[in-house]
């Protein structure tokens, strides 16, 4: 299957520090979505984008459609103790009837 | 609360065992989606099902078989239970499919250790 490139894998950062990580794909894609999981729980949504080039903003977080339709990236700044956990990215293209495709994850560790 | 509830959180059993896990996709979603997340993995996909029909197929074992009753809810059975089967299994339901569709929101997710 269609296999999505996330990076970083992990990442360890000081608290007040901007995060940024990307997603790439082989293929195009009409959505990206970005998710938070928590140890444990169901992924749980972040961002929704559907059309190429449109940046769109969560309060701290910020996430883009890359203008290919082939790459995303999310942008966490000012980050806090909570934003620990794992942020995956997942792609939807139409002509597999719209299975969404994820990313392997990016693990966030802030250190107070 | 995403609104897609799975049950049972937990299920502890033996090889060779059968399970069924359940899906309440939310209110209204006629996409279910069934994902296998094992221990730091990723989520791999499963199955796909639209208002009852399958739809797409991913990377689901023969011995597991899944399908969306008519009410919209969706189970996912799992047979002939190998250790490697112990993993996160979550549903996730979507608003729409075809063109340009909605987000995707997962349920909390069902615990499966096989022991």
């Amino acid at each position: 299957g269609q296999q999505l490139n996330q990076s970083p894998q992990s990442m360890f950062i000081q608290e007040g520090e901007d995060v940024s990580m990307n997603c790439t794909s082989s293929s195009i894609f009409n959505t990206w979505l970005w998710y938070k999981q928590d140890p444990g729980e169901g992924p749980v949504l972040l961002i929704a984008l559907y059309k190429a080039g449109e940046l769109t903003s969560n309060g701290r977080l910020t996430a883009q459609f890359g203008i290919t339709r082939k790459d995303s990236f999310l942008n966490i700044s000012a980050s806090i103790p909570s934003d620990v956990g794992i942020y995956f990215c997942a792609g939807q293209e139409t002509n597999t009837g719209n299975q969404f495709y994820f990313g392997t994850g990016t693990s966030l560790t802030v250190i107070p | 609360d995403s609104g897609v509830t799975q049950t049972p959180k937990h299920l502890i059993t033996a090889t060779g065992q059968r399970v069924t896990l359940r899906c309440s996709p939310r209110s209204g979603d006629l996409s279910v989606y069934w994902y296998q997340q094992s221990l730091d993995q990723g989520l791999q996909f499963l199955i796909q099902y639209y208002n009852g029909e399958e739809r797409a197929k991913g990377n689901i074992l023969e011995r597991f078989s899944a399908q969306q009753f008519p009410d919209l809810h969706s189970e996912l059975n799992l047979s002939s239970l190998e250790l490697g089967d112990s993993a996160l299994y979550f549903c996730a339901s979507s608003p729409r499919v075809g063109g340009y569709t909605g987000e995707l929101f997962f349920g909390e997710g069902s615990r499966l250790t096989v022991l």
